[in-house]
């Protein structure tokens, strides 16, 4: 079946830049997303590539897929306290099912 | 953006009672809601996928029966946790999408989290 991977875990400085990596099996997948989740609160897309890109930027944030390697990263520049939280990778396949594929997440963690 | 809403936001129940849960899309209509769960350092599973107005698609592995999903507006769904017993003490989130929106465009509450005593 379908399967997303993602480290737990990931301790940066504040200032620096944190890149947050996920690996999926699925090779239909037509969108891959990286969403937000803070303590108490839902998810929130932070941002989305189509399977025919390798990359895309949107201000502090560029993803990078390498659809070869199935590799999908999220680099987060100038990362600042208000960065901390879960980061989920996540995928939609392109057999019609509409529902998200999920990794367990990366628990952002910024030092002082 | 879009808002989902879900109610309540904790519940407590005791062992073989029901819990209904609630997902409401706020600004816009939502043809297909999504259920998911998530156990604690576990990604979120997709447990079914409903469509207005009519049945709910389970994943593999999530019993219907005990799982009642009813999506009877277009901007609300219930997850119905039947016969609740410890194990199904998680987190619930719900998201929905509106008619011939993209996958990226499916918006998620704020969750529920039940525990069963």
């Amino acid at each position: 079946g379908e399967d997303v991977e993602q480290s737990l875990f990931l301790s940066v400085r504040e200032g620096d830049s944190s890149v947050i990596n996920c690996t999926y099996t699925d090779s239909s997948s037509t969108y891959l997303y990286w969403y937000k989740q803070e303590p108490g609160a839902g998810l929130q897309l932070l941002t989305y590539i189509f399977s025919n890109m390798d990359m895309k930027q949107d201000q502090r944030l560029t993803v990078l897929l390498n659809k070869k390697d199935k590799h999908l990263s999220l680099r987060i520049a100038d990362t600042q306290t208000g960065d901390s939280a879960i980061y989920f990778c996540a995928e939609a396949g392109g057999g019609g099912a509409d529902g998200l594929t999920f990794g367990k997440g990366t628990h952002l963690i910024i030092q002082p | 953006g879009a808002v989902v809403s879900q109610h309540p936001s904790r519940v407590i129940c005791k062992s073989g009672t029901s819990v209904k849960i609630e997902c409401r899309s706020l600004d816009f209509q939502a043809t297909t809601m999504f259920w998911y769960r998530q156990f604690p350092k576990q990604s979120l599973m997709l447990m079914a996928t409903s469509n207005e107005g009519s049945k709910a698609t389970y994943e593999q592995g999530v019993e219907k029966d005990k799982f009642l999903i009813n999506h009877a507006s277009l901007t609300l769904s219930t997850l119905t946790v039947t016969s609740a017993h410890p194990e199904d003490s998680s987190f619930y989130i719900c998201s929905a999408r509106g008619a011939g929106t993209k996958p990226h465009e499916q918006y998620f509450g704020p969750g529920t989290r039940l525990t069963v005593t």
